[in-house]
């Protein structure tokens, strides 16, 4: 079946690090990709997607590419800042539906 | 953008008695919603598929009797968990989908005395 597995966290950088989450996936048929967000007491946002091999989603300075031979989804971001501590969850959707399966999702924390 | 709601964002009630989470599409319609529980420090795992006007298809290993999913107009589904028990505390989290996109409620922590 489908799954999602990312990095375990918490995942603690210094402002203006660099920031990689690991993610990668088993899925039949072609799958789109996501990373969503979920900012202290809020519910979850998307924050990037990709809905085919080699596509780049990209917001907010975050980027991941979709990488069909590697099945990763890998989220990166250049500089990180203290408002980018959050939980950050990896999902896929498959066959055309819009049910998505979560990885495990990754805590990150950001110091001044 | 689209915006989902749900009621009421946290509720502690006793052992035995029955809980109602509502959420609603507040913009757009939604053919389908989803319902996601999540443990602390977890991810999010899927509960149902909620179709308006028709039952909702529950994931393996998900008591259909004791959360039971009414998605009665295409802006409202309710998440009634009967008879809680302790170990039904958790947080609830609903979707929407609308088109190609899906957009989260902000979630419902149900805590069981």
């Amino acid at each position: 079946g489908n799954s999602v597995t990312q990095m375990e966290g918490p995942v603690t950088l210094s402002e203006e690090a660099f920031l990689t989450i690991n993610c990668t996936y088993t899925a039949t048929g072609y799958p789109s990709l996501f990373w969503y967000v979920q900012y202290p007491g809020e519910g979850l946002q998307l924050l990037l997607k990709a809905t085919k091999a080699d596509d780049k989603g990209s917001n907010k300075g975050f980027e991941a590419t979709y990488r069909k031979e590697t099945t990763s989804f890998h989220l990166e971001k250049g500089s990180v800042q203290v408002s980018d501590s959050a939980v950050y969850f990896c999902a896929l959707t498959s066959g055309g539906y819009n049910k998505l399966i979560f990885g495990a999702g990754t805590r990150l924390a950001v110091h001044p | 953008g689209a915006v989902v709601s749900q009621h009421p964002s946290w509720v502690i009630c006793k052992s035995g008695t029955s809980v109602k989470i509502e959420c609603r599409s507040l913009d757009f319609q939604a053919t389908t919603m989803f319902w996601y529980r999540q443990f602390p420090k977890q991810s999010l795992m899927l509960m149902a598929t909620s179709n308006e006007g028709s039952k909702a298809t529950y994931e393996q290993g998900v008591e259909k009797d004791k959360f039971l999913i009414n998605h009665a107009s295409l802006t409202l589904s309710t998440l009634t968990v009967t008879s809680a028990h302790p170990e039904d505390s958790s947080f609830y989290i609903c979707s929407a989908t609308a088109g190609s996109e899906v957009y989260f409620g902000p979630g419902t922590r149900l805590t069981v005395l």
